[in-house]
């Protein structure tokens, strides 16, 4: 069954330093979307993206964040000076449509020191 | 402000009850979505309802849309089933989910 993946699983980082979370969508969808978690708390949104550009973004997507689509099949969400509070675990998603069902991937643990 | 709330937010059972969580939402939405998150972390899509009644094995979703309420019960509980429970919810007007903050189940042997 198509999954879909994210690389790496766990990041240290040190306070400052940019930080590229990797993600591998579903091939046949067309949404894909990143969420974050920090530990003990619910899961948020932080930015929607279809054809090739940002749909919606949370407040918490500020200009430290941006999303890219490199090529045909990595979505990558770029932290540029990363932050004691940036710390949490951070999913990538997918869908074939807006509105529907959301794919999750495992996960990226990111701490920074 | 769109706010989803789950109850309870930790429930412990034995093995082989039969288990309800609940969710309530504020404004009226285009679907909800129910999720398992599992120890290590991984999230699931279990269910996507705009109405009525979805069945997937032991697991069962309701929705109210009227009362702006579902439920998540769970059939037979096994050790197994232990995990967060998270429901989402989806508007028209926005492409995101807005999820609730959760509910810890621990299934007892």
């Amino acid at each position: 069954e198509p999954e879909v993946t994210q690389t790496p699983s766990h990041q240290v980082t040190q306070m400052g330093q940019e930080v590229i979370l990797r993600c591998v969508p579903i091939s046949n969808h067309l949404y894909f979307y990143w969420y974050r978690q920090i530990l003990g708390q619910k899961v948020e949104f932080l930015v929607s993206f279809y054809n090739n550009e940002i749909s919606e973004k949370s407040e918490i997507f500020d200009d430290q964040f941006s999303v890219e689509r490199p090529d045909g099949s990595n979505f990558t969400l770029k932290i540029r000076s990363t932050k004691l509070e940036d710390s949490a675990m951070y999913f990538c998603a997918s869908s074939q449509d807006r509105g529907e069902t959301q794919y999750f991937g495992p996960g990226t643990r990111l701490l920074v020191l | 402000k769109n706010e989803v709330e789950q109850s309870p937010q930790n429930l412990t059972a034995q093995e082989g009850e039969f288990i309800t969580i609940n969710c309530s939402y504020s404004v009226g939405i285009s679907a909800l979505h129910w999720l398992q998150q599992h120890p290590g972390g991984g999230i699931v899509s279990l269910f996507m309802l705009s109405s009525g009644k979805k069945k997937h094995g032991r697991l069962i979703a309701t929705i109210n849309i009227q009362e702006k309420h579902s439920s998540l019960h769970i059939t037979a509980s096994h050790p197994r089933d232990s995990a967060v429970y998270i429901c989402a919810v989806s508007y028209p007007s926005f492409n995101q989910f807005y999820f609730g903050t959760g509910t810890s189940l621990t299934v007892i042997p």
